[in-house]
């Protein structure tokens, strides 16, 4: 079956500019997570969403980045006024509740200039 | 979280078995180990993950060291794809549904 997208696959964009990225998780999964990868840095957790609960938001950066999921599936990343260390690759995750594996999507490449 | 400990790089031939180490000496009687692989340009995957027995399954082996302070690994036949960057993380059984934390992980070299 179809596996978890993410568009675009590559975004460039000017310093202050506002971006969105969007993540369609794989249907029927109820939990939706966000990580950003930086250049040679490892995984790092943004934001979650569990069904109708209120996310857990405490891995965002700073207050320009926000995310919503609209009736429980797809999801958009939005970050406000970008810098120039937004620049990484963010990847978006879906699970069942009750699932031990994640499943990642291939990842929106984002550069900041 | 519980935090993990590897190998920043490991070499190993094609067809030849694997074994990648994990140190996790503070881990938690409630704490899943589980593994991902991050092969290049893609998203993180899923490999295996255990609790106290040894598992297998079609990718892979755990192995879990009876005190659970350590795990390995084991790719019994090693191919030019499993070339990945492969990440220990340990998880609570109570928080099923949460976020993976993701350290430096070991770099798989895959010899031809």
């Amino acid at each position: 079956g179809a596996g978890v997208s993410q568009s675009p696959s590559n975004k460039v964009t000017e310093k202050g500019k506002d971006v969105e990225l969007r993540c369609d998780p794989i249907s029927g999964h109820t939990a939706l997570y966000w990580y950003r990868q930086s250049l040679g840095q490892g995984l790092e957790f943004l934001i979650y969403f569990q069904g109708n609960s209120a996310p857990d938001k405490s891995g965002l950066p700073s207050d320009r980045f926000s995310a919503e999921r609209t009736g429980g599936s797809v999801s958009t990343l939005t970050i406000q006024r970008t810098q120039q260390e937004d620049s990484a690759v963010y990847l978006c995750a879906s699970s069942t509740y009750t699932a031990y594996e994640q499943y990642f999507g291939p990842g929106t490449r984002l550069t900041v200039t | 979280d519980a935090k993990t400990t590897q190998p920043n790089s490991m070499e190993s031939n094609e067809e030849e078995p694997v074994h990648l180490p994990c140190n996790h000496s503070t881990i938690s009687g409630t704490d899943y180990i589980h593994w991902y692989r991050q092969l290049p340009s893609q998203g993180p995957e899923y490999v295996i993950h255990g609790l106290t027995s040894n598992v297998n399954n079609r990718m892979a082996s755990l192995a879990i060291a009876e005190d659970r302070k350590s795990s390995t690994l084991i790719l019994h036949r090693a191919t030019l794809r499993d070339a990945a960057v492969y990440y220990c993380i340990l998880r609570d059984v109570g928080t099923s549904g949460s976020r993976l934390t993701f350290g430096e992980g070991t770099q798989l070299t895959v010899n031809p």
